[in-house]
């Protein structure tokens, strides 16, 4: 089965530098790729998605890149603010069933990124 | 996202003792998804369901029991079966993956934070 490793664990930035959170994975059908950020005691919320049939996304100051052929995906945070600290996890997915119904989500083990003023 | 609701927000077990958490959504999807997370650790899937009256065991179901006999209510049993219960857990939920849809992202609750008393 599928299986997504994320690094670094921790990451601290200074206010105004970049933060870079690397993924890799293990199933190469996998084909979508959705970032979620989690603040302390709350939901993980998406901040960003990508699927296979695109190489970058960009939203605002996020973006992510995927590379299928290494099999791994980054999350990109330009301008880092205080108020983007939190653990973030990356996910893979393998195409649903052909009857469809549900998606698969397999989780890397967080990062927890300290923005620093 | 508000239209999952988790309920409670803390909940205590004692020994030998099951245990039901509530989530309920207003968002019309079809799919369905409870998750466990533990301290340092990813999102690991418990049960899903992608249609009312069918449900699928996740990487984790040991211990655990659910039901849908409502498109919006996916409640998780916890049973005395599963030893070591402590987590916070997660309902999700996302639309249908049918046709060309292809993976569709997944929205989460507040959680339920489950102690052993």
């Amino acid at each position: 089965g599928e299986n997504v490793e994320q690094h670094p664990s921790t990451l601290s930035v200074q206010e105004g530098d970049s933060a870079v959170i690397k993924c890799t994975y293990s199933d190469s059908a996998s084909n979508y790729f959705p970032w979620y950020k989690q603040e302390l005691g709350k939901r993980p919320q998406l901040i960003i998605d990508i699927r296979s049939n695109v190489g970058e996304k960009k939203d605002q100051r996020i973006a992510v890149t995927l590379n299928k052929t290494a099999k791994h995906f980054s999350l990109h945070i330009t301008e880092t603010q205080p108020e983007d600290s939190a653990v973030y996890f990356c996910a893979a997915s393998p195409p649903p069933p052909l009857s469809g119904g549900y998606n698969k989500l397999i989780f890397g083990a967080g990062t927890r990124l300290a923005v620093h003023p | 996202d508000g239209g999952i609701t988790q309920s409670p927000k803390y909940l205590f077990r004692k020994e030998g003792q099951n245990v039901t958490l509530s989530c309920e959504q207003n968002l019309n999807h079809d799919a369905m998804y409870w998750y466990r997370q533990d301290p340092g650790q990813g999102l690991r899937l418990i049960y899903y369901s992608q249609i009312v009256n069918d449900f699928q065991k996740g990487d984790i179901a040991e211990g655990y029991s659910v039901s849908r006999e409502k498109k919006e209510s996916f409640p998780l049993t916890v049973t005395s079966a599963q030893k070591n219960p402590t987590a916070f857990y997660l309902c999700a939920s996302s639309t249908g993956t049918g046709g060309n849809l292809g993976n569709q992202p997944q929205h989460f609750g507040d959680g339920t934070r489950l102690s052993i008393l």
